[in-house]
């Protein structure tokens, strides 16, 4: 069982270069997440996407575009890539977005941007 | 809006000693608490949760953790930690913002195990 699986592990960008970053759940999760881990921040809700078909900005949503392609996969799109876009990104899932429920990580993209 | 606050970015402990990791959440309600471990160059996993009765909770891998409302803490605690407890931890707080789940995490406190 895969759980959350994300592409890809690592990734170097120049200024103003773009790219996505995928993820893809087989868990039949409804809701996917995409955070990013900055030192001394914790995690950040960038988007997330209650149930297919919908998607909705969290707390740093800037410079990011998201597509929830499908259930099971859940796209982040860096158009103009910025070095404050440097940082470790999660994609996560959970079965609803009641916040009751736990979320499921991925084992994060490390994306370098010059 | 919910926040939470782990005091303690770094916390060393030698193998086989008792360890309790510090959280403080703020909430207009109780919400539902929740602690996560990062392994090196892993994404996140769920150690234990919170959402109502019995205020201490048992985890994964040994871990407890107690909801304390009149201190607004949910500290997590292991009797003897292993080397392999070495981690990130991070406590969360979650709740429902608008028509989602908001889920708080803290900075973390990164935990070194000495032998």
């Amino acid at each position: 069982n895969a759980g959350v699986t994300q592409t890809p592990k690592f990734q170097v960008l120049k200024t103003g270069q773009s790219m996505t970053l995928q993820c893809a759940q087989d868990m039949n999760h409804n809701s996917m997440y995409w955070y990013r881990q900055d030192p001394g921040m914790g995690l950040r809700l960038i988007y997330y996407s209650a149930s297919e078909g919908t998607t909705d900005k969290g707390e740093v949503p800037n410079g990011y575009n998201v597509s929830r392609l499908n259930k099971r996969e859940f796209s982040l799109r860096l158009e103009s890539a910025a070095p404050s876009q440097t940082s470790v990104y999660f994609c996560a899932s959970s079965e609803t977005a009641n916040p009751s429920y736990e979320q499921y990580f991925g084992p994060g993209t490390r994306l370098t941007v010059t | 809006a919910q926040s939470v606050t782990q005091p303690d970015i770094h916390i060393t402990v030698s193998e086989g000693a008792s360890l309790e990791l510090r959280c403080n959440y703020s909430y207009g309600a109780t919400p539902y608490l929740f602690w996560y471990v990062q392994s090196p160059g892993q994404g996140l996993q769920l150690l234990l949760k919170y959402f109502s009765g019995d205020t201490l909770v048992q985890g994964i891998k040994g871990f407890e953790a107690e909801f304390k409302r009149s201190q607004s803490s949910f500290n997590l605690r292991k009797p003897s930690v292993h080397w392999s407890d070495a981690a990130e931890y991070f406590c969360a707080v979650g709740a429902r913002s608008g028509g989602y789940q908001k889920v708080t995490f803290g900075i973390g406190t990164k935990l070194q195990v000495i032998p």
